[in-house]
């Protein structure tokens, strides 16, 4: 596709549930990043790949979170045992690999927790 | 390590006003700076991106940034605001040999009639 795309778009699930989030990033880029939203949080990062490797997943905040990438392209990120604090926009974007390429967004998955 | 300061969490100004976003940043390298906007329940857009050239640097929606060494800031101005500029922004930088953007914590623009 021509930009970075997300699914769902919203999801709601029960606590203690597990949720798969989905990024299909723009063809050819190799580098991929996942960030949370919250509100009047900023963006925080959460992990970084480099083709299918993560160089950097520093960001993730427990190890209920965890994320992979297949064949360079598609990454799922998933938390297992949801809780009401996960609840958040989780972005998703990519970007050629270069330094001085800017990083393409996804449309984000909002995540609620009830 | 790097961190991104942008002052004021809400501006408000009326149409056709001056925009001023001010965006400080921290690097013990130099940085690429960029500035994103966000409007509701979208992803982020990339405005403008400074990567060591020109420290002058003009964007889309006729926004631009000024990359100033001395006071480590790349603060977002246009002229005149519209209404259709309401949005979220960020600021981000990404030193060099860093392939991660830090992001400030956006600064909401609300532009009055």
């Amino acid at each position: 596709g021509a930009g970075v795309s997300q699914s769902p778009s919203n999801k709601v699930t029960e606590k203690g549930k597990d949720v798969e989030l989905r990024c299909d990033p723009i063809s050819g880029h190799t580098a991929l990043y996942w960030y949370r939203q919250s509100l009047g949080q900023g963006l925080e990062f959460l992990i970084y790949f480099q083709g299918n490797s993560a160089p950097d997943k520093s960001g993730l905040p427990s190890d209920r979170f965890s994320a992979e990438r297949t064949g360079g392209s598609v990454s799922t990120l998933t938390i297992q045992r949801t809780q009401q604090e996960d609840s958040a926009v989780y972005l998703c974007a990519s970007s050629g690999g270069t330094e001085n390429t800017e990083a393409f967004f996804g449309q984000g998955t909002r995540l609620t927790v009830v | 390590a790097q961190s991104v300061t942008q002052l004021g969490s809400h501006v408000s100004v009326s149409e056709g006003a001056l925009v001023l976003l001010r965006c400080n940043y921290s690097s013990s390298v130099p940085p690429y700076l960029f500035w994103y906007v966000q409007y509701p329940n979208q992803g982020l857009q990339l405005l403008l991106k400074y990567t060591s050239a020109a420290t002058l640097v003009k964007g889309i929606n006729g926004f631009e940034a000024e990359f100033k060494k001395s006071e480590t800031s790349f603060h977002l101005t246009k002229p005149s605001a519209h209404m259709s500029d309401a949005a979220e922004y960020f600021c981000a930088v990404r030193p060099w040999g860093s392939y991660i953007p830090t992001f400030g914590r956006g600064t909401s623009l609300i532009v009055h009639p």
